[in-house]
């Protein structure tokens, strides 16, 4: 079945620093494929998305573009704040019009001053 | 345009009780999913509802369901309560006017189980 790889948190940056997060997944067709973020007690926000193969997600400055040859959607930010610490979730949806959603285990992400 | 919501947003119940959770599609949205988020499982996928009917169902076994009534509001019901069923409940809305649509999620519901 389908399912998305996400890389083990926690990841611990200052200020200012690059950011990556890796995200793989398996499908059998061609799904979308999301990134969400969860504030402490709070649900998921969505953060970006992308449709089909090569397209480039962003909002607030992140980043991710769908690589269909290495199943991957890696999300990138330049320069994160501390109010980026959050977990941020890899999800996929195959585009047969059910909503469903397969995420990934989700990545800490703690930000220093 | 008021979000997703859902109530109430934190439940005590007693193991073998059952429990009535709410949700609150944005409006205009006509598919309601439902997502169970455990430490230890994370995010699964318990079912979803589209203009009234179940369309599609996640592996929880039969104490878990649902319904969804005709002004798209969900419910979801857990009978016979374990411990294991302690988790923070999701529920999400979307428009579904493509196969690509993205689901807007509430602040969840937190149930523990004593």
């Amino acid at each position: 079945g389908d399912s998305v790889t996400q890389m083990e948190g926690p990841v611990t940056l200052s200020e200012e620093a690059f950011l990556t997060i890796n995200c793989t997944y398996t499908a059998t067709g061609y799904p979308s494929l999301f990134w969400y973020v969860q504030y402490p007690g709070e649900g998921l926000q969505l953060l970006l998305k992308a449709t089909k193969a090569d397209d480039k997600g962003s909002n607030k400055g992140f980043e991710a573009t769908y690589r269909k040859e290495t199943t991957s959607f890696h999300l990138e930010k330049g320069s994160v704040q501390v109010s980026d610490s959050a977990v941020y979730f890899c999800a996929l949806s195959e585009n047969t019009g059910f909503q469903k959603l397969v995420f990934g285990t989700g990545t800490r992400l703690l930000v220093s001053p | 345009k008021a979000g997703v919501t859902q109530t109430p947003r934190y439940l005590i119940k007693t193991r073998g009780q059952q429990v009535t959770l709410s949700c609150s599609p944005i409006s205009g949205h006509r598919s309601v999913s439902w997502y169970q988020q455990t430490p230890g499982q994370g995010l699964q996928f318990l079912f979803e509802y589209f203009s009234e009917t179940q369309r599609n169902k996640g592996n929880f076994p039969g104490r878990f369901s649902g319904r969804q009534f005709s002004n798209s509001r969900s419910e979801m019901n857990v009978s016979t309560l374990e411990l294991g069923d302690s988790a923070l409940y999701l529920c999400a809305s979307s428009s579904l006017r493509s196969a690509q649509e993205t689901q807007y999620f509430g602040p969840g519901t937190r149930l523990l189980v004593l």
